[in-house]
């Protein structure tokens, strides 16, 4: 099926460094979503993106919707240890039936935050 | 609020049989989506469920099957189990299953022996 290409696949930092990770497509998306898995968890929602261009923060994470719909990345500032985990990327194309419920997702990033 | 709930959290089934997972979505929430994690595939669509119908589908076999009851809860079934279908099975509910905002449960971790 569908795939995102996200990278890097994993990252090793010191706490306090500051994180870059991106999503890229073959295909546009109308909503760009991040989320972030713990150990033994599910996902959990960090951002979601509705319009192109657009850039969004929630405390240290940031997030841009890229201009040409195929891209998207996400800024971690001034990591802690409990940042520690897979961060994933989500598109949705938002099109009638077809996107109910419907993410593709990328393939992960996982992050080490070393203290 | 109660998140939404996913049970049983493990089972361990034998290649043939069948399994039925369980999920209860968050309260008001009427759209429930299951997906499948693998290490291989990464979070893979199988469905989505509002108001008892099925919205929508994954490229996933026929095996592969779920339901919605009135109160929204949700069950996926599997039959004729493989070892490749050896996964996590996560639930999501949102409010109207449009946004992409969806509230994941802890998951189901099924394992095919």
């Amino acid at each position: 099926g569908q795939q995102l290409n996200q990278s890097p696949q994993s990252m090793f930092i010191q706490e306090g460094e500051d994180v870059s990770m991106n999503c890229t497509s073959s295909s546009i998306f109308n909503t760009w979503l991040w989320y972030k898995q713990d150990p033994g968890e599910g996902p959990v929602l960090l951002i979601a993106l509705y319009k192109a261009g657009e850039l969004t923060s929630n405390g240290r994470l940031t997030a841009q919707f890229g201009i040409t719909r195929k891209d998207s990345f996400l800024n971690i500032s001034a990591s802690i240890p409990s940042d520690v985990g897979i961060y994933f990327c989500a598109g949705q194309l938002r099109a009638g039936g077809t996107s109910y419920g419907k993410l593709t997702f990328g393939q992960g990033t996982i992050l080490t935050v070393h203290p | 609020k109660a998140g939404v709930t996913q049970t049983p959290r493990y089972l361990i089934k034998t290649r043939g049989q069948q399994v039925t997972l369980s999920c209860s979505p968050i309260s008001g929430h009427r759209s429930v989506s299951w997906y499948q994690q693998t290490p291989g595939q990464g979070l893979q669509f199988l469905f989505e469920y509002f108001s008892e119908t099925q919205r929508n589908k994954g490229n996933f076999p026929g095996r592969f099957s779920g339901r919605q009851f009135s109160n929204s809860r949700s069950e996926m079934n599997v039959s004729t189990l493989e070892l490749g279908d050896s996964a996590l099975y996560l639930c999501a509910s949102s409010f109207t299953g449009d946004t992409g905002e969806l509230f994941f449960g802890e998951g189901s971790r099924l394992t095919v022996l």
